[in-house]
């Protein structure tokens, strides 16, 4: 069965620190995708990924291909960041539907 | 400019009316997407086109009925509407489909519909 599951289900931190939100998926995939629910509701895609390692401003994605698991790392976190954080894998065997996580949410006090 | 527009962002509508929610993308990407997002936040796919045609119809009620004018638009029509339709709906697109490697997806801004 296609699974995603991510870690932890919420999270609170103090303005700067560093961020790291898990995902574990059950069975191999093709790419894995790290979404943002920004509290309006809208979602944007944050990255895909297959292999390795991605970085874009303080966002830094990483995937272990043999762990079947994906890191989502924001440093100097800062209020703006909070939202929701969705993983999303796309599974080998999963007729190229994305399989969602249940998310994190994400909370920065300043 | 928007890259995915859904509209309306907001949509509040009796039981057993019929709505629809339109999602047009200036992209020039072949394919597109509904998703629901129930109200834990659990996002699922309801449908996917490609060029038009039809190639994801997950187990979805058949009061829901996608069409697709064109490549750019693929609105979600729903009859009979119920409670339990009461949801966010996101529609999506990417180049190709996800299933090709380095295809990312594209999300419109939601949807949500309230059924009193």
């Amino acid at each position: 069965k296609n699974e995603v599951e991510q870690s932890p289900q919420n999270l609170t931190a103090q303005e700067g620190e560093f961020i790291t939100i898990n995902c574990s998926y059950s069975v191999g995939i093709s790419a894995l995708h790290w979404l943002q629910q920004h509290p309006g509701g809208g979602i944007v895609s944050l990255f895909m990924l297959s292999s390795g390692k991605k970085k874009h401003g303080r966002l830094i994605a990483t995937i272990n291909i043999q762990e079947k698991h994906s890191s989502l790392h924001i440093t100097a976190s800062h209020p703006r960041d909070s939202a929701v954080y969705i993983c999303a894998g796309l599974f080998i065997f999963g007729n190229e539907k994305l399989t969602f996580g249940t998310g994190t949410r994400l909370t920065i006090i300043p | 400019d928007t890259a995915v527009s859904q509209t309306p962002k907001y949509l509040v509508t009796q039981m057993g009316n019929d709505k629809s929610i339109k999602c047009e993308q200036n992209l020039g990407h072949d394919t597109m997407y509904w998703y629901k997002q129930d109200s834990k936040k659990f996002l699922k796919i309801m449908f996917s086109y490609n060029n038009k045609e039809l190639i994801i119809n997950e187990t979805v009620p058949n009061r829901f009925s996608p069409k697709s004018p064109d490549k750019a638009h693929l609105n979600l029509h729903i009859n009979s509407l119920e409670l339990g339709d009461s949801a966010v709906y996101f529609c999506a697109s990417s180049q190709e489909n996800l299933g090709q490697r380095n295809t990312e997806a594209f999300f419109g801004q939601g949807t949500r519909l309230t059924v009193v």
